[in-house]
């Protein structure tokens, strides 16, 4: 089945610095999505992708649609304690129902 | 507009017992979509109910069920429990049955299995 390799696991910084991180599969998706989940809840979209090559902002996050439509990035700017939490990313197919996810990054900003 | 919500928030069972989890979905959604979060994972699609019939289902077994009902709202029920069934499950509502980024997920159910 379809999976997505989402690296690194885990990232530990300090305030104000610049975060990346990425996600890779052997599959093509036509829809690549960044979420962030705070514990306790679920889930929360943070920027959709829909077109190869699409670079999309949304605040001091940025996030990119790799050309071959199999990776993904997410860059964080400036992190702030509140960016904590764990962050996945999730590829859609063009006939599909269901959202494969990966297997998140947690991040720690140290004030 | 309300969100997501679910019911119960935590519950605790032992193995070869029965659960049903319940979910309201976002206001103006038809669309109702179930995943399994273990610990450490990310979510794992069940399936997908869209105008009361299943709409996709995951690599789960058959002891994985689900219902939507008239007002959109949906059960997820799991018979015979096992242990590996101990997750957070999410509940996902969108507005229609076509396109599926605009996600919106509630809190989730923390069940354990014991």
């Amino acid at each position: 089945g379809q999976q997505l390799n989402q690296s690194p696991q885990s990232m530990f910084i300090q305030e104000g610095e610049d975060v990346s991180m990425n996600c890779t599969s052997s599959s093509i998706f036509n829809t690549w999505l960044w979420y962030k989940q705070d514990p306790g809840e679920g889930p929360v979209l943070l920027i959709a992708l829909y077109k190869a090559g699409e670079l999309t902002s949304n605040g001091r996050l940025t996030a990119q649609f790799g050309i071959t439509r199999k990776d993904s990035f997410l860059n964080i700017s400036a992190s702030i304690p509140s960016d904590v939490g764990i962050y996945f990313c999730a590829g859609l197919t063009t006939s599909g129902s269901r959202l494969t996810f990966g297997e998140g990054t947690q991040l720690t900003v140290n004030p | 507009e309300t969100g997501v919500t679910q019911s119960p928030t935590h519950l605790i069972k032992t193995r070869g017992q029965q659960v049903t989890l319940r979910c309201s979905s976002q206001s103006g959604h038809n669309t109702v979509s179930w995943y399994q979060q273990a610990l450490g994972q990310g979510p794992q699609f069940i399936f997908q109910y869209y105008r009361e019939e299943e709409n996709g289902r995951g690599n789960f077994p058959p002891r994985f069920s689900g219902l939507q009902f008239p007002n959109y709202s949906s059960e997820l029920n799991v018979n015979a429990l096992e242990l590996d069934d101990s997750a957070l499950y999410l509940c996902a509502s969108s507005p229609s049955g076509a396109t599926n980024e605009k996600l919106f997920f509630g809190s989730g159910t923390q069940l354990s299995v014991l």
